[in-house]
């Protein structure tokens, strides 16, 4: 199976910030690699798909890149909208991965 | 408007059965691939199961912790998805969430979420 490691796994901000998040695949998921957002007790919503693109209706301060087994989303100048939980899943082959989860809190 | 309405979630003792239902509306579900996730409370999220599209045989995958004991299906005439899930266990106990894949690789349409709880 493909382990997906993010980090850091929690994370402090202001609004205003910039931040990053990493995630590492313990072998090659080429660019199938999406973002997602999470706040308690609603359902992920995808943020960016195929490493770096975006979802339509996501604000563009939300990016994301990388490719083979390192990937990164950036976020510019959160908002107070954007302090939620982040995970990152690959499609490359089954089973279907998720990363443990980066939490960002103000 | 693109949307997917789970429901069947309780409260059920191990061993048990029950089946969850996925309505969507908004698409037609035999176009795309379709999965099952779920998410213990306050962790984080898994994979389930998988149901490929009509053009591609309705064939299936299945998470290793629950192969053999759920099963994934579909009605397109309901337009909508299943899981069957058998012979259930505590570590089953989680919010299980229906989900469209987006053809690139991702999952961009999902539903609210039903909870299932498995208890002795």
């Amino acid at each position: 199976d493909i382990q997906l490691t993010q980090s850091p796994s929690f994370l402090s901000a202001s609004v205003g910030d910039r931040v990053t998040i990493t995630c590492r695949a313990s072998q090659g998921v080429n660019s199938y690699l999406a973002w997602f957002q999470q706040k308690p007790g609603k359902a992920p919503k995808l943020l960016i798909y195929t490493a770096s693109s975006l979802q339509s209706g996501v604000p563009s301060r939300f990016s994301g890149s990388g490719s083979g087994t390192e990937f990164t989303l950036t976020v510019n100048n959160l908002q107070p909208e954007d302090f939620a939980t982040y995970y990152c899943q690959h499609l490359n082959g089954y089973p279907i991965t998720f990363g443990q989860g980066t939490r960002l809190d103000i | 408007e693109v949307q997917l309405v789970e429901s069947g979630g309780g409260l059920l003792q191990p061993g048990g059965s029950l089946r969850l239902s996925c309505a969507a509306s908004g698409f037609t579900v035999s176009d795309h691939h379709m999965d099952w996730f779920r998410q213990v409370p306050g962790k984080g999220l898994e994979w389930v199961a998988r149901s490929r599209s009509k053009a591609r045989g309705y064939t299936t995958e299945y998470a290793a912790s629950v192969k053999g004991r759920f099963t994934i299906s579909r009605d397109d005439s309901k337009n909508s998805l299943y899981l069957q899930m058998n012979s259930l266990k505590t570590e089953d106990t989680a919010v299980y969430y229906c989900a469209r894949d987006n053809s690139f690789f991702s999952f961009d349409v999902w539903g609210q979420g039903t909870l299932v709880t498995v208890s002795s």
